[in-house]
């Protein structure tokens, strides 16, 4: 069975800066699927990045990169020039054939 | 991206009585979907595998005699909670993969009080 670490149960950020959430994870897959998403007070889960573990660059999307070390079992996130809009909890999520493993989450809290 | 749907979004009931929360994909079909329950404040947890045409794959732990899950068509998959009790209290999220997309879109949950 895979696990998802998320060790920070909370981040505070100003408007405007950078934030990282860091996620670690265990597994004896080599082929596999990390993704982040987003969950705000709506409660709706919207994909935020994904990464495939066979590739070694790492994803980004527009504001929100990742940083993904395969032999450290390290996927953190990046998020840059923190809007009020990101506020929301962020889940790691390991996939493998579609089947999602999610961590405890982080919440995240963008201040104007 | 694809729309994944559930109804009820909200759903009350006394104890010991039947509810039935539907998923649908509303522009895709979708052979596998997912059910998956959340607590306050935690994460979401895999509790079956909904295939179209066959049995429900139940995660460890996950009773399905509580928890019936049919998966009738490509596009709607229902939990049916039997016998609901209190600690069955939770927020209900399904999920759909769209293969043209390579991708799990989520619905927009459904919350469940049972009394």
């Amino acid at each position: 069975a895979q696990t998802v670490t998320q060790s920070q149960p909370e981040m505070s950020v100003q408007e405007a800066e950078t934030v990282t959430l860091s996620c670690t994870y265990d597994t004896s897959e080599n082929n596999y699927y990390l993704f982040w998403y987003k969950q705000p007070p709506s409660r709706q889960m919207i994909l935020v990045i994904r990464q495939e573990a066979y590739k070694q660059q790492n994803a980004t999307e527009n504001r929100f990169s990742v940083n993904f070390q395969k032999a450290a079992k390290s996927f953190s996130l990046k998020i840059s020039d923190s809007q009020l809009g990101d506020t929301a909890m962020y889940f790691c999520a390991f996939g493998n054939d579609y089947k999602l493993s999610f961590g405890a989450g982080t919440t995240v809290t963008v201040r104007a | 991206g694809a729309v994944v749907s559930q109804h009820p979004s909200w759903v009350i009931c006394k104890s010991g009585t039947s509810v039935k929360i539907e998923c649908r994909s509303l522009d895709f079909q979708a052979t596998t979907m997912f059910w998956y329950r959340q607590f306050p404040k935690q994460s979401l947890m895999l509790m079956a595998t909904s295939n179209e045409g066959s049995k429900a794959t139940y995660e460890q732990g996950v009773e399905k005699d509580k928890f019936l899950i049919n998966h009738a068509s490509l596009t709607l998959s229902t939990l049916t909670v039997t016998s609901a009790h209190p600690e069955d209290s939770s927020f209900y999220i399904c999920s759909a993969i769209d293969i043209s997309y390579n991708e799990q879109f989520f619905g927009p949950g459904t919350r469940l009080t049972v009394l």
